[in-house]
């Protein structure tokens, strides 16, 4: 079955470092994957969106990767901040239109 | 620009007790909406989608049920709760014929004692 994982459930850096997170699939090929942020007791909000024929999009301080041959999307945020502190989570579309989500990264920013 | 609603923000309730969870989308027509849940440490699980008015589909069996009476109303209800019922309840659409971003509502939290 397709599955879409992020192995770490917490990462914890210091500001002015730069996160990086990461997405792996297995048993499939998506099209595109997907990024959101969700806040405590919020619901999520969509951050960026990668193609399977884009390497890298970048956004401000954010920049997602998609390595198909890794089967791996890297999420890095440059020059983080405590407000950047939240759960980090990676999305592709599932069958029905809806979105399969990974478990998400905790990331606590530490000033 | 669109919005989506969703309430109560917070909900305690009975085991055995009845839910009616509500979710409204303005300033879009003919959306997909969907109820995701999202237990304590897990992720978000697809519950029901809408692709129109009636239009139901679930997506696991269980003591849930979704509605869809109007085009931009979608409510979440069960008959008789349960403990494991309890969760982060979200609401989310996305544009017809889109295959992209999804948008989220603030969410529902259950606990059901």
């Amino acid at each position: 079955s397709q599955k879409i994982e992020q192995n770490s459930e917490a990462l914890n850096i210091q500001e002015g470092k730069t996160a990086t997170l990461t997405c792996n699939y297995t048993n499939y090929s998506p099209a595109y994957l997907q990024w959101y942020r969700q806040d405590p007791g919020r619901g999520p909000v969509f951050l960026l969106l990668i193609r399977e024929n884009e390497k890298e999009k970048r956004k401000e301080r954010l920049k997602v990767t998609f390595d198909t041959t890794l089967k791996q999307s890297l999420f890095h945020i440059t020059a983080s901040q405590p407000a950047d502190s939240a759960t980090y989570l990676c999305a592709h579309l599932g069958s029905q239109g809806n979105l399969i989500f990974g478990k998400g990264t905790k990331l606590s920013v530490k000033p | 620009s669109q919005t989506i609603h969703q309430w109560p923000a917070t909900l305690v309730q009975p085991v055995g007790s009845p839910l009616s969870l509500e979710c409204t989308v303005e300033g879009t027509s003919n959306p997909n909406l969907y109820w995701y849940r999202q237990a304590a440490g897990r992720g978000l699980q697809l519950l029901f989608y809408s692709v129109g008015i009636g239009q139901i589909s679930s997506e696991v069996p269980q003591n849930l049920s979704a509605s869809r009476p109007q085009d931009r109303q979608f409510i979440l209800s069960s008959k008789k709760l349960l403990l494991s019922d309890s969760g982060f309840y979200l609401c989310a659409w996305r544009a017809r014929g889109s295959l992209e971003t999804q948008y989220f509502g603030p969410g529902t939290r259950l606990l059901v004692l």
